[in-house]
């Protein structure tokens, strides 16, 4: 159990368009969802945290307009990069949270390679 | 600032010998402690956590992880390394009370020689 899957695995994309990336949780509801970006041989940088029905919540630096966070049910959380460029090629992961006590385990999904051209 | 600090960049180790990938944290109170591995193009997956209780923590495929309080460190550990096992290994704490967020270590790439 606790399986996260992520569409597409990779994409690649002429600079201006936009990209969708979906985040599901197959076989759990998830109480929270997690974006991350992966520069690399670097570590995870955490974008957004996303709360099923509400806004996200961005970590600072993070343009909110520019990665929009979309999450409509307890399964599903979208990203979209919006006028995509070069500088947003990175690997982008996310991560849905199970509640459990005394804490909220979370499940990573495998990633999604975005090179914009 | 909170953070986990992983201080070797690459670890080398030959086949059939023990391996040690170190983690400190510098994070409030008694946070809980995590070990991920990422293989190329691949997401992470989990491989063991500290809650409480016991210092020594068992995980997946042969790993353990020794909680240290006074040294606030996590190193993972394995007894006789596999070639397969060479992948980035990520330390990450949570701290209580911080709901699911996750603070992580910069990474450790683990490589096995045959």
């Amino acid at each position: 159990g606790a399986v996260v899957s992520q569409h597409p695995s990779w994409v690649i994309c002429k600079s201006g368009t936009s990209v969708k990336i979906e985040c599901r949780s197959l076989d759990f509801q998830a109480t929270t969802m997690f974006w991350y970006r992966q520069f690399p041989k670097q570590s995870l940088m955490l974008m957004a945290t996303s709360n099923e029905g509400s806004k996200a919540t961005y970590e600072q630096g993070v343009e909110k307009d520019k990665f929009l966070i979309n999450h409509a049910s307890l399964t599903l959380s979208t990203l979209t990069v919006t006028s995509a460029h070069p500088e947003d090629s990175s690997f982008y992961i996310c991560s849905a949270g199970r509640a459990r006590v005394p804490y909220n385990e979370q499940f990573f999904g495998p990633g999604t390679r975005l090179t914009v051209l | 600032a909170q953070s986990v600090a992983q201080p070797e960049d690459q670890v080398n180790v030959a086949e059939g010998n023990p391996l040690t990938v170190k983690c400190t944290y510098s994070v409030s109170g008694n946070p809980y402690l995590f070990w991920y591995v990422q293989y190329p193009n691949r997401g992470l997956q989990f491989l063991l956590k500290y809650i409480t209780g016991d210092n020594l923590v068992k995980g997946s495929y042969g790993f353990e992880a020794e909680f240290n309080k006074s040294q606030t460190s996590f190193h993972l550990k394995k007894p006789s390394a596999l070639v397969s096992d060479s992948a980035l290994y990520f330390c990450a704490a949570n701290p209580r009370g911080a709901t699911n967020k996750l603070i992580f270590g910069t990474g450790t790439l683990l490589a096995v020689q045959p």
